[in-house]
C-alpha cells in the first residue's frame, strides 16, 4: 500500500516566522512531488512541484526533496495570516497519492 | 481561478439514488481526474480519463463510473448512493501524460450529501 504521511497538526507559527511542513512517502518509484494549499471548504490549489533532489524556490516558498530518505518538505518564509490553511502533499508514480494534510495556523 | 468548472456546487440525495456530477476542464487540458475528499482527509483517487478513455482507477466500486467527452469535459456517475458517499467531489484537469511532471488543477468541487 503506497502511502504519504503528514503530521495533521495544527502547526502554529508566529507571523513573520518560517513555517516548515514535512511529508514522507513509501513508494520509492515516486517521480514527482506536489504541495497544494487548501482553505476550508475550498478545493486544493497547487503551490509547487519538485522532481529533483535538492531545493526549489518560488517566492516565499521553498520545496525540498530528499529521495534517499523519502521525504519532501515545504518552507514558507515570512509567514502571513493568509497562509493559514491545510497543506497537502502528493506524490506521483502512475497516479497521485495524497497525504491527509497538515493544518497550519499563522498567529498575528 | 484555474479555469476548471464543476456543477452543481451542492447536492443533496437520498440513499439508493443515482447522481451525475459534471466537470469542464481547463482549455488545452486533455486529462481529467476525479477525487473524493472526506472531511479532514486528503483526496482519494477515483479514476482518470485521458482522451475519452479511462486511464487508471482507484479503489472504488463499479457503481462509480465516468465519461469523458470529445471536448474533454467529464462526468462522474454514482449509482445506489450510500451514506458514506457524502463528501466533496473534486475534478482536476492536467495537460496530458507529459513525462515526469504531472501538475493538476482543481475545480471548486461538488459537495454531495447523502441522507
Amino acid at each position: 500500500q503506497k502511502e504519504v504521511e503528514q503530521n495533521s497538526g495544527p502547526l502554529s507559527v508566529p507571523e513573520g516566522a518560517i513555517a516548515s511542513l514535512n511529508c514522507t512517502y513509501s513508494d520509492r518509484g515516486s517521480q514527482s512531488f506536489f504541495w497544494y494549499r487548501q482553505y476550508s471548504g475550498k478545493s486544493p490549489e497547487l503551490i509547487m512541484f519538485i522532481y529533483s533532489n535538492g531545493d526549489k524556490e518560488d517566492g516565499r516558498f521553498t520545496a525540498q526533496l530528499n529521495k534517499a530518505s523519502q521525504y519532501v518538505s515545504l518552507l514558507i518564509r515570512d509567514s502571513q495570516p493568509s497562509d493559514s490553511a491545510t497543506y497537502l502533499c502528493a506524490t506521483f508514480t502512475y497516479q497521485l497519492i495524497w497525504g491527509a494534510g497538515t493544518k497550519l495556523i499563522i498567529k498575528p | 481561478e484555474t479555469g476548471v468548472t464543476q456543477s452543481p456546487t451542492h447536492l443533496i440525495k437520498t440513499r439508493g439514488q443515482q447522481v451525475t456530477l459534471r466537470c469542464s476542464s481547463q482549455s488545452g487540458h486533455n486529462t481529467v481526474s476525479w477525487y473524493q475528499q472526506a472531511l479532514g482527509q486528503g483526496p482519494q483517487f477515483i479514476f482518470q480519463y485521458y482522451r475519452e478513455e479511462e486511464n487508471g482507477r482507484g479503489n472504488f466500486p463499479p457503481r462509480f463510473s465516468g465519461l469523458q467527452f470529445p471536448n474533454y469535459s467529464s462526468e462522474l456517475n454514482v449509482n445506489a448512493l450510500e451514506l458514506d458517499d457524502s463528501a466533496l467531489y473534486l475534478c482536476a484537469s492536467s495537460p496530458g501524460l507529459a513525462g515526469v511532471v504531472y501538475e493538476q488543477y482543481f475545480g471548486p468541487g461538488t459537495r454531495l450529501t447523502v441522507t
